[in-house]
């Protein structure tokens, strides 16, 4: 089955400099990158994604990068602020037209320093 | 729209008691997902239903049993609870979109559940 590596576990930044949080994958049939955010006490929620016919995709602040052939994708934060402070998750997925079976990475404990 | 909701949240159990947990979604959404979450482990998926009364089994599926009676309903079952199974259960539901491959999941707020 897919594993997911995530690094690091933990990474604090002073607010206004930018943070990048990487991860691998194992199966090359995955062609599903979503990066989910975790407030404390509240379920994940979807921050951005990336398909695999593309290597990069950006949301104002927030970019993600994929490189097929190392099979490893990245997410970057620019210009963050105290309200990024948060865990992110990296996940992914195979297969199309049926529900996605997420792996998930460990996860980031980002905190953004005043 | 509550969107995604779950029923209750927290729980402590002994070892050997049952309890089901609900999720609830009102977002008309025909898959749904059911995940635990350990300390450095990230989210692991249990149980998924892609529609109505069919379900079929996730990465960690042993001692557990959900069902989908309804649409927007999705029940998991712990029969006889055990202390491995301490663990916050997330509940997720998703589309099924007409020519896509992919689907955002929403997630609910989480269940603690402490087995002692």
């Amino acid at each position: 089955g897919e594993n997911v590596e995530q690094h690091p576990s933990t990474l604090s930044v002073q607010e206004g400099d930018s943070a990048v949080i990487k991860c691998t994958y194992s199966d090359s049939a995955s062609n599903y990158f979503p990066w989910y955010k975790q407030e404390l006490g509240k379920g994940p929620q979807l921050i951005i994604d990336i398909r695999s016919n593309v290597g990069e995709k950006k949301d104002q602040r927030i970019a993600v990068t994929l490189n097929k052939t190392a099979k490893h994708f990245s997410l970057h934060i620019t210009e963050t602020q105290p309200e990024d402070s948060a865990v992110y998750f990296c996940a992914a997925s195979r297969g199309a037209g049926s529900a996605r079976q997420l792996t998930f990475g460990s996860g980031t404990q980002l905190t953004v320093l005043p | 729209n509550a969107g995604v909701t779950q029923t209750p949240k927290f729980r402590v159990l002994k070892t050997g008691q049952s309890m089901t947990l609900l999720c609830a979604q009102d977002m008309n959404h025909e898959y749904m997902y059911w995940y635990r979450q350990d300390p450095g482990m990230g989210l692991r998926l249990i149980h998924y239903s892609v529609g109505e009364g069919t379900t079929a089994k996730g990465e960690v599926p042993d001692g557990y049993n959900v069902s989908r009676l309804k649409k927007q309903n999705f029940l998991l079952g712990l029969e006889s609870a055990a202390p491995s199974q301490t663990s916050v259960y997330f509940c997720a539901s998703s589309y099924a979109e007409e020519g896509s491959s992919y689907n955002e999941q929403f997630f609910g707020p989480g269940t603690r559940l402490t087995v002692l």
